[in-house]
């Protein structure tokens, strides 16, 4: 298992800002993701989050909006960039701490912005 | 690519009694695993159940048991005996190549 710590919880935030969220795990983890949840709607995958090297984003996601980084195996961040209120959404980081590609994925309690 | 579906938006059930959620699925790779999540109102993500693509038996946790037909491509959920506190958003996630992808979910109504 893992305990994951996400900050902040929660934030409001002006137009045209930007923030990070951070998520610090309790071990190291071989895989970190980081989802988007809007109100009333499922998870989406933003990226994956690798270490040492550049995020791997998924359609409709991009590095200048939401550049990653993750300096090591228990430790990541994401900047939401230049917000608007269509960024207000939870934001979860989670991470996989098998090594098979079919582990339990635990979750971080999440960071809900809202973008006014 | 993989695709996951969960067709029914809101379910209501009365309490003591069984419920189905329903989750279909689709993917190319041969090794995935499918899992079920539960989400309360205060948001956080709790793991219910997982079944593994190679696995012959359907995976039990306590009142919870999921329906694994590979063949046709869908993993229900079966929680027996409901409980008042299993009023939540109920999702199905897909996981292969590394990558977890989830339903639009169902939201689960227990009445008394």
């Amino acid at each position: 298992s893992a305990v994951i710590s996400q900050k902040p919880s929660r934030d409001i935030c002006q137009r045209g800002t930007s923030l990070t969220i951070q998520c610090q795990v309790d071990s190291q983890v071989t895989m970190m993701f980081w989802y988007r949840q809007q109100p009333g709607q499922s998870l989406t995958l933003i990226a994956t989050a690798n270490q040492g090297s550049e995020a791997t984003y998924e359609s409709g996601f991009v590095i200048d909006k939401f550049p990653i980084s993750r300096p090591n195996l228990t430790f990541s961040t994401l900047t939401v960039s230049n917000m608007s209120p269509e960024d207000s959404s939870i934001y979860l980081c989670s991470v996989v701490t098998g090594l098979t590609n079919t582990g339990e994925l635990f979750f971080g309690e999440g960071s809900r912005l809202t973008v006014l | 690519a993989q695709k996951i579906t969960q067709t029914q938006p809101g379910m209501f059930v009365q309490e003591k009694e069984a419920v189905t959620l329903d989750c279909t699925y689709d993917t190319s790779d041969p090794s995935y695993g499918l899992f079920w999540y539960k989400q309360p109102s205060s948001g956080e993500m709790i793991f219910l159940i997982y079944q593994g693509s190679y696995d012959q038996q359907n995976a039990t946790e306590g009142r919870y048991s999921l329906n694994f037909q590979k063949a046709r491509k869908s993993a229900n959920l079966v929680i027996s005996a409901s409980q008042l506190g299993d009023s939540a958003m109920y999702f199905c996630a897909l996981t292969g190549g590394f990558k977890t992808i989830f339903g639009a979910g169902t939201r689960l109504f227990v009445k008394a």
